[in-house]
């Protein structure tokens, strides 16, 4: 049961141009949100992230919108620089009820690939 | 620089050999989680420490173990590992439970012959 799903596990984008990146999720009882990157070799690091609190949250080039209602967010990178090339996971975090913790899950990714 | 160090970065062992991961952090973070993710899938939360308070998922085969003998290190011992257990093995660290950023390693990549 995939609770946080990624259904591009690709994407090519030329350099300059806006990169979407979408993510959808089953569970309401998500209150927090995460974008990492992942370079080929190295482990995932933190990206931006969103409480559900807000619909939207910038950092620079990045920006994540939430819409809770269709149970969706995005990160849209503007503008892509081929550095930008990596794959992104969306994450999502809700209390444990069985530990009382927040715990995250992962979807499974999308591979960006930015075009010089 | 502050990090998570996961030693071997690449683990061959034959089907049914124990085979150990490592994973040490230098963040003092008090929490050390251990993911598994198969090729093309989402890293998937086998259990976590919190400080010394051990937390097994549900659907952890107990086939996987940990310890955690300082806030510093954390293992990974998969005691009779199966064909189906070859995946990378990421750990990763946080300040505390009700804090959502984690803190990654690079991963082992474990191989079963």
């Amino acid at each position: 049961d995939q609770q946080v799903k990624q259904n591009s596990p690709s994407l090519s984008v030329q350099e300059g141009r806006i990169s979407i990146l979408n993510c959808d999720y089953t569970n309401s009882m998500f209150d927090y949100f995460l974008w990492y990157k992942k370079y080929p070799a190295e482990g995932p690091t933190f990206l931006i992230s969103i409480s559900s609190i807000k619909d939207k949250n910038e950092d620079g080039r990045f920006t994540v919108f939430l819409n809770k209602s269709a149970k969706h967010l995005s990160l849209h990178i503007v503008p892509s620089q081929p550095g930008d090339s990596a794959v992104y996971f969306c994450a999502a975090s809700a209390i444990e009820n069985s530990g009382g913790y927040q715990k995250v899950t992962f979807g499974t990714g999308t591979k960006l690939q930015v075009i010089p | 620089d502050a990090m998570v160090i996961q030693n071997p970065r690449y683990q061959v062992t034959q089907f049914g050999k124990p085979v150990t991961l490592s994973c040490s952090q230098t963040l003092n973070h008090n929490v050390m989680y251990w993911y598994q993710q198969k090729s093309s899938q989402a890293p998937k939360l086998l259990f976590h420490y919190y400080d010394k308070d051990f937390n097994n998922e549900a659907d952890t085969p107990d086939n996987f173990q940990s310890r955690r003998p300082n806030t510093s290190f954390c293992f990974l011992d998969i005691r009779s590992p199966g064909l189906g257990d070859a995946a990378m093995y990421l750990c990763a660290t946080s300040i505390s439970r009700s804090y959502n950023e984690q803190f990654f390693g690079p991963g082992t990549r474990l191989t079963v012959l």
